[in-house]
């Protein structure tokens, strides 16, 4: 079956632009996470959704970045004014429901120059 | 000190060895404990999910969870050259995932 997918798979951008990340997760999955993977601070949680609602946006390093999820489905990540240090991978997983685990997408890799 | 500590290696084995792999962590409250593979430039892929202490075998993966030492491993039997990847410890903190920083595992054919 489908897993999950995200686009664009790699995204250049200068400094000050906003980017908007996409993620499908698995059909039926209820819970859906991002995470950031960049080579000093390794795999990091951003921000979990059950449906459209997001319970645990913990994880988001700034208010430049936002997201939502609807129609229980597809998510989109912004970063707004992007800075060089967002240069990161972005992945996004789902899972049927929440404390279960997690499926991985092939992530959005970001360069900010 | 970090929640979850893994030896990123890398650790470089000859194929057909058994390969031990283990994370320490310093978080009690940890429930769920798991394993990704990941190649480069893919995403993880889940391959062990364990919740209490014990073994969980799989193929020739087995996942260990000792809760008392706070102590996992993952091992792999008959290594191949194929499984060369980074591996990932994960465990689950409320309903985000905790990493280590991944072991960095080579099988030399």
């Amino acid at each position: 079956g489908a897993g999950v997918s995200q686009s664009p798979s790699n995204k250049v951008t200068e400094k000050g632009k906003d980017v908007e990340l996409r993620c499908d997760p698995i059909s039926g999955h209820t819970a859906l996470y991002w995470y950031r993977q960049s080579l000093g601070q390794g795999l990091e949680f951003l921000i979990y959704f059950q449906g459209n609602s997001a319970p645990d946006k913990s994880g988001l390093p700034s208010d430049r970045f936002s997201a939502e999820r609807t129609g229980g489905s597809v998510s989109t990540l912004t970063i707004q004014r992007t800075q060089q240090e967002d240069s990161a991978v972005y992945l996004c997983a789902s899972s049927l429901k929440a404390a279960q685990g997690q499926f991985f997408g092939p992530g959005t890799r970001l360069t900010v120059l | 000190q970090k929640e979850v500590e893994q030896d990123p290696g890398p650790l470089s084995v000859p194929e057909g060895a058994i390969v031990s792999l283990n994370c320490t962590y310093s978080n009690s409250a940890f429930q769920y404990f798991m394993w990704y593979r990941q190649y480069s430039r893919k995403g993880p892929e889940l391959l062990m999910y364990t919740y209490s202490s014990g073994n969980k075998e799989d193929g020739r993966f087995t996942a260990q969870v000792d809760k008392s030492s706070k102590y996992i491993s993952l091992f792999i039997r008959d290594s191949q050259p194929s499984d060369s990847a980074t591996y990932l410890c994960a465990m689950m903190s409320g309903n985000k995932l905790v990493f280590g920083a991944g072991t960095i595992l080579r099988v030399k054919s």
